[in-house]
């Protein structure tokens, strides 16, 4: 069974300073995703960012980057110029690229991030 | 276009009742999967359907049961609730399976 870290429960970082989330998984797949997913105080999950694990490339989206280091099964995920808006619980999540665990995401523990203005 | 709704978005029940949740996601979507979170085992998966069939399952006991209908919306059911069932239920859905996933906000359930 695949299962995913964070080591972190709380982290928090200046307005507009850089951070980084720490994640590690543990899956004998070769073909999956992983995924950065934020939860606002309104309890919504927002998906952050995607990374195929196939691809060599680190995914991007605007502020924020990850780290993927495939052999390590390490996902980090990078804020760059944090804003207030960035505070929130973040989810690591590992998801099998197999069809039949199609919608099953695996979830780390969280990490709360908090931003001091 | 709206997003992914549930209803309730609280609800408190007492042990030994059970409860039913609603789902409906996006138009177009067809997959529904459900999640619980609770502080204690975080962000669990609780099942998935695809076109009226449940197409994975989580390990939870088989007092959590769900269904989805023909307009792909999707209901689950917990019954002779136990405290520990206390929690977030939160729906996804998706255009197919693998797909991208929305969440909806949830339902936050307390037993007492």
């Amino acid at each position: 069974a695949q299962t995913v870290t964070q080591s972190q429960p709380e982290m928090s970082v200046q307005e507009a300073e850089t951070v980084t989330l720490s994640c590690t998984y543990d899956t004998s797949e070769s073909d999956y995703y992983l995924f950065w997913y934020k939860q606002p105080p309104s309890r919504q999950m927002i998906l952050v960012i995607r990374q195929e694990a196939y691809k060599q490339q680190n995914a991007t989206e605007n502020r924020f980057s990850v780290n993927f280091q495939k052999a390590a099964k390490s996902f980090s995920l990078k804020i760059s110029d944090s804003q207030l808006g960035d505070a929130a619980m973040y989810f690591c999540a590992y998801r099998s690229a197999r069809i039949q665990g199609a919608q099953k995401l695996v979830f780390g523990q969280g990490t709360r991030l908090t931003i001091n203005p | 276009k709206a997003g992914v709704t549930q209803t309730p978005r609280y609800l408190i029940k007492t042990r030994g009742q059970q409860v039913t949740l609603s789902c409906s996601p996006i138009s177009g979507h067809r997959s529904v999967s459900w999640y619980q979170q609770t502080p204690g085992q975080g962000l669990q998966f609780l099942f998935e359907y695809f076109s009226e069939t449940q197409r994975n399952k989580g390990n939870f006991p088989g007092r959590f049961s769900g269904r989805q209908f023909s307009n792909s919306r999707s209901e689950m059911n917990v019954s002779t609730l136990e405290l520990g069932d206390s929690a977030l239920y939160l729906c996804a859905s998706s255009r197919g399976r693998g797909e991208k996933l929305f969440f909806g906000s949830g339902t936050q359930l307390s037993v007492l």
